[in-house]
This record gives C-alpha cells, sequence and structure tokens, in this order.
C-alpha cells in the first residue's frame, strides 16, 4: 500500500515563528502536492513538485515556501506564520504518466497558529 | 480556469437507502479526468471513483457509480445500499489530461449515514 506521512498531526504556533510540515511518501512517487483545507473553501492547492528540487506555485502560495531536496519527502514552510495560516494542511502524492492520476494523501496537520 | 461547483453542503441518508452526490464543472477542455475522494472523519483522504471523459460508460466500483453528462458538465456520484462507513466528507474534482496536471477541488459536501 502507499504510504503518504506527515509529521505531526497537531500543531500550535505563537505568531512570527517558522513552521516546518513535513511529508513523506514511501511509493518513490515523482510528483508531490501540499493542500489547505478549510471549512466551505475545499481544497486548495499550495505548491507542487514535479521532480526533486522542482516546484511550482499552486492557486495559494502567498505566505509559503516549500522544499524538495530528496525524491521522497517534500516540506511546506510557514517563513512567518499568521493566524491566517490556521488551517488544515494536506500533502499528496501521484505518480506521473497518463495511466495513473490517483493521488495519495496523508492524514493531514492541524496547524493552529496563536 | 476550470472550476468545480458542489452546491449541497450537507446531505443525510437512512442506512440502505440510495444517496446521489451532485457536482458541476466548468472547463473548455475535451480531455479531462473526473474524480471523486472521500475523507471519513479523522481519517485520510481516499479515491473513491474516477471517470475519463472519453469514455461514454459511466464509471462503477461496487456500491459507487457515476452519472457522468459531458455536455452538461455534470458528474454525480450514486451511493447505493449507503453504509454507517460512508459517512464522510466527498470532494469532486477535476484534472486536464495531459502529464502531470493539477487536481481541482469542490468544496465538498459532508454526508451523514443515519442508522
Amino acid at each position: 500500500d502507499v504510504k503518504v506521512t506527515q509529521s505531526s498531526r497537531y500543531l500550535v504556533k505563537r505568531t512570527g515563528e517558522k513552521v516546518f510540515l513535513e511529508c513523506v511518501q514511501d511509493m518513490d512517487h515523482e510528483n508531490m502536492f501540499w493542500y489547505r483545507q478549510d471549512p466551505g473553501l475545499g481544497l486548495r492547492l499550495i505548491y507542487f513538485s514535479y521532480d526533486v528540487k522542482m516546484k511550482e506555485k499552486g492557486d495559494i502560495p502567498e505566505g509559503y515556501s516549500v522544499s524538495r531536496e530528496k525524491k521522497e519527502r517534500f516540506s511546506l514552510i510557514l517563513e512567518s506564520a499568521s493566524t491566517n495560516q490556521t488551517s488544515m494542511y494536506l500533502c499528496a502524492s501521484s505518480a506521473p504518466g497518463l495511466a495513473n492520476y490517483e493521488q495519495y494523501f496523508g492524514p493531514g496537520t492541524r496547524l493552529t497558529v496563536t | 480556469a476550470q472550476t468545480v461547483t458542489q452546491s449541497q453542503p450537507e446531505m443525510s441518508v437512512q442506512e440502505a437507502e440510495t444517496v446521489t452526490l451532485s457536482c458541476t464543472y466548468d472547463t473548455s477542455e475535451n480531455n479531462y479526468y473526473l474524480f471523486w475522494y472521500k475523507q471519513p472523519p479523522s481519517r485520510q483522504m481516499i479515491l473513491v471513483i474516477r471517470q475519463e471523459a472519453y469514455k461514454q460508460q459511466n464509471a462503477t466500483e461496487n456500491r459507487f457509480s457515476v452519472n457522468f453528462q459531458k455536455a452538461a458538465k455534470s458528474f454525480s456520484l450514486k451511493i447505493s445500499d449507503s453504509q454507517l462507513g460512508d459517512t464522510a466528507m466527498y470532494f469532486c474534482a477535476f484534472m486536464s489530461a495531459g502529464a502531470n496536471s493539477k487536481l481541482t477541488f469542490g468544496k465538498g459536501i459532508t454526508l451523514s449515514v443515519r442508522p
């Protein structure tokens, strides 16, 4: 089974702190994604990566950055956390190619910024 | 840009009955994929069913089936013989065909199955 893990299920940080959210997948997937999930807004794509050291902005990249130094790991960074970044963060991965478009999701990290 | 609309925020169904979740989308593309994802309470999101736009036949996965109306840009999910374990948030999603495309999600619908 594909396994996508996220470093924390719950995280509480203070405004202005630098926050790292880690995601690891064990299926050798090229594609990795970070979403945030908010009530009434669904999932919105923050950043994604199609290969090591590659990154692309999603729909709401402001206030976030990412790092992908190894194929299995994709980190989301909040340079200076703000209260409006309180949310559920979901990581996902998928294999490339036309035959497989299923994204496999991690359990999510519920981040609270106070 | 593509948009996905799920206009019903919540639905409820009696166990063993059938329920249909609605989804519409907007795109100018001819080739694309549509998905329904399920997110159970406090559990990971999983894929329920996938439909390729070039296929006329509606996808089916056990108790889950879709009604894909390409001209109307409609993609509804039917759950037959509802079970308590079907209680979850359901998200409709769109993806353009082509390598490395992104998923665009709807806002989701909360489905509750009553015992």
